[in-house]
Parts: structure tokens; C-alpha cells; sequence
């Protein structure tokens, strides 16, 4: 089954600062890749979405790059701002399967 | 708010006894999900229900029985349940069940099994 590993587990970054975080996917078959945002008391919520069908999408403050031939994908977060702070999870769908394999999430703190 | 609601938000039970988790969605969904979100473990998929009939179940210990009497109700009951089975347990939708579908999470319920 599909195997999702998300880098750093922990990220802290100034405010108005980039921050980044890294997954990597193993099946080559795979072809939605969601990331989600969970603040305290939450549930996650989603907040962008790449098909592998194109390389890079923008919202905003918020990116999300892929890289098929690697396989892996990154969120990128601009001008960090103190309500970024939250825990990220990415996640794959693999071959075969309609179920999401999350990461195991990066708790983000922007410091003011 | 997503759309999404959990009843209760906190739980504490004994291992003996009986309770049930619901779920709700106001969005007009076919499909709904039952996760298991443990501390520094990504989230693990219990169930899925498409059009009310269960279509996955991840290999779910028995004193987790899920219904699902309408495609906007969900129901996790629980029995007999063990100290590590203390998680958050969260309710998701999507409008149906794909490889491409975005799910919609409820903030979940904090169960605690003394």
C-alpha cells in the first residue's frame, strides 16, 4: 500500500518568514495530494490540493509543488503569519485505492 | 464550520461500558468516514460508507461497530473498549467515494477509556 513520510515533524519560523514542508509518497501511481490544516480543538480542514496532472498550485500565501519523477510534493507557506500556527498534514491516494494515506503531520509555530 | 458535526466532544468511559459516537453532514454528501487520530500517528482510516452501505473496513476490532442509517448520519458504537483505543475520533464527507474526492472533516470527539 501507499506509504506517505512528512518532514519536519516540528517547524518554527518568525513571522513574515517562508515556511516548508516536505512529503514523500511510494506509489508511483498516485495522483491526489491534499494537505490539511488542524488548529487546536479542530478537525483538519483542507486547504489546497494538487493532481498530478501539473507541477505547482498557488492560493495565495500558500503553494503546493510536485514532483512526479521524485515523488515528492511540497506546501510552502509565505509571509507566515501567528494564525499559520497548526499542525499540517499531507496526504496520497495510491493505485488501486480511494483511501487518503496521511502524513504524520508538522506542528508549525510562527512566532510573533 | 465545515458542515460537518460530532456529538459528543468529549467522552470518558470504562471499559465496560457502552457508548456511541454520531456524526452529521449538512453538505449533501454520499460518502462518510471514520478516522482514528492517535497522538504523533498519522490519521488511520476505520470505515467508509458510500451511499449508506460500508465499502471499506481497515481490519477494526469488533468492539467498534459503525451504522450508518441515512447518507447523512453516521454512528460509531462502542463496547468494551481498551485503554489504548483513547483517541480522537473524527467523522469526514465527501460527495462520494473517489480517489479525488475532498473530505470535510468534523472537529471530533475526545474519547478517553479508563
Amino acid at each position: 500500500g501507499e506509504n506517505v513520510e512528512q518532514h519536519p515533524s516540528t517547524l518554527s519560523v518568525q513571522e513574515g518568514d517562508s515556511a516548508v514542508i516536505k512529503c514523500t509518497y511510494s506509489d508511483s501511481a498516485s495522483n491526489y495530494f491534499p494537505w490539511y490544516k488542524q488548529e487546536l480543538g479542530k478537525g483538519p480542514q483542507l486547504i489546497i490540493d494538487i493532481r498530478s496532472n501539473v507541477g505547482e498550485k498557488k492560493d495565495q500565501r500558500i503553494a503546493v509543488t510536485l514532483n512526479k519523477t521524485a515523488k515528492h510534493f511540497s506546501l510552502h507557506i509565505t509571509e507566515t503569519q501567528p494564525e499559520d500556527s497548526a499542525v499540517y498534514f499531507c496526504a496520497a491516494t495510491g493505485a488501486g485505492s480511494y483511501q487518503l494515506t496521511f502524513g504524520k503531520g508538522t506542528k508549525l509555530s510562527v512566532i510573533p | 464550520e465545515t458542515g460537518v458535526t460530532q456529538t459528543p466532544r468529549h467522552l470518558v468511559m470504562g471499559m465496560t461500558n457502552k457508548k456511541s459516537l454520531k456524526c452529521e453532514q449538512h453538505l449533501g454528501h454520499n460518502a462518510m468516514y471514520w478516522y482514528k487520530q492517535s497522538a504523533k500517528k498519522p490519521l488511520e482510516l476505520m470505515f467508509v460508507y458510500n451511499f449508506k452501505e460500508q465499502t471499506e473496513n481497515n481490519s477494526v476490532p469488533s468492539r467498534f461497530s459503525p451504522e450508518c442509517p441515512n447518507s447523512s448520519h453516521l454512528f460509531l458504537h462502542l463496547h468494551t473498549l481498551q485503554p489504548e483505543d483513547s483517541a480522537l475520533y473524527l467523522c469526514a464527507s465527501s460527495q462520494d467515494y473517489g480517489r479525488q474526492e475532498t473530505q470535510y472533516f468534523g472537529p471530533g470527539t475526545r474519547l478517553l477509556v479508563l
